[in-house]
């Protein structure tokens, strides 16, 4: 069955990076892209890119350039995302998952919190 | 960008009855090919986000008869019948018409 599992929660400083890993199982993982999503506390969805594993090709929302950085390690079928320069405004919890029509498989979600 | 309003249910809404969520785009999600690129979700409490509906009508793998996406262009609806305690949550409509991609604020959905 396919399963996206997400690395644990984060603590960092403002001004940090982290990196955040998504894992996928049960599907052939360079065939589909994977979405990354945020969502802040009590707050509604926002969207920030993709990755497609089979060749790296990536797609960002503007909004995000600069701060996000998709990839994707085919060997071990897990997709990254990295979230550079950080400051309270990227507390949340962000979300992996799989397109096939839709976001059709979600990870559990990762809970990045940014504070000193 | 193109921008997701959605509408706010009365509720709290008697099990079996049901509840029609809206959702309305700020451009045509149509795209050249003649599907609608709108898709529907159900977050519950403390759940990540489930896939209902995409391409506006087209029930993702799994879910019940009992959800069915409709509408135009622009304005969107998304029908649960019979309501049960296991649809309560936020429901998100999302356009996938163009990037970037958005999503709507959300619709709580409560059972009585």
């Amino acid at each position: 069955q396919v399963q996206l599992q997400q690395s644990g929660a984060e603590l960092v400083k403002p001004g940090s990076s982290v990196k955040i890993s998504c894992k996928a199982s049960g599907y052939t993982f360079t065939s589909y892209d994977m979405h990354w999503i945020k969502q802040q506390p009590g707050n509604g969805l926002e969207w920030i890119g993709w990755i497609y594993p089979g060749n790296g090709n990536t797609k960002y929302n503007q909004k995000f350039n600069g701060k996000a950085t998709l990839t994707a390690d085919k060997s071990s079928s897990t997709a990254y995302m990295q979230l550079s320069s950080l400051t309270s405004e990227d507390s949340a919890v962000y979300f992996c998952a799989r397109h096939s029509g839709g976001l059709d498989y979600w990870g559990q979600g990762v809970m990045v919190t940014v504070s000193s | 960008d193109i921008v997701m309003t959605q509408g706010v249910l009365p509720n709290p809404v008697p099990s079996g009855e049901s509840a029609s969520i809206t959702c309305r785009s700020s451009k045509s999600l149509v795209y050249k090919d003649g599907k609608t690129y709108l898709n529907w979700f159900l977050q519950r409490p403390g759940q990540s986000p489930q896939l209902l509906t995409y391409w506006m009508s087209t029930r993702a793998s799994g879910v019940s008869d009992r959800f069915s996406g409709s509408g135009s262009g622009t304005y969107f609806t998304l029908k649960i019948s019979r309501v049960r305690a296991e649809d309560a949550g936020v429901y998100y409509c999302q356009q996938v018409r163009e990037y970037p991609l958005t999503f709507g604020s959300g619709t709580k959905l409560e059972i009585k």
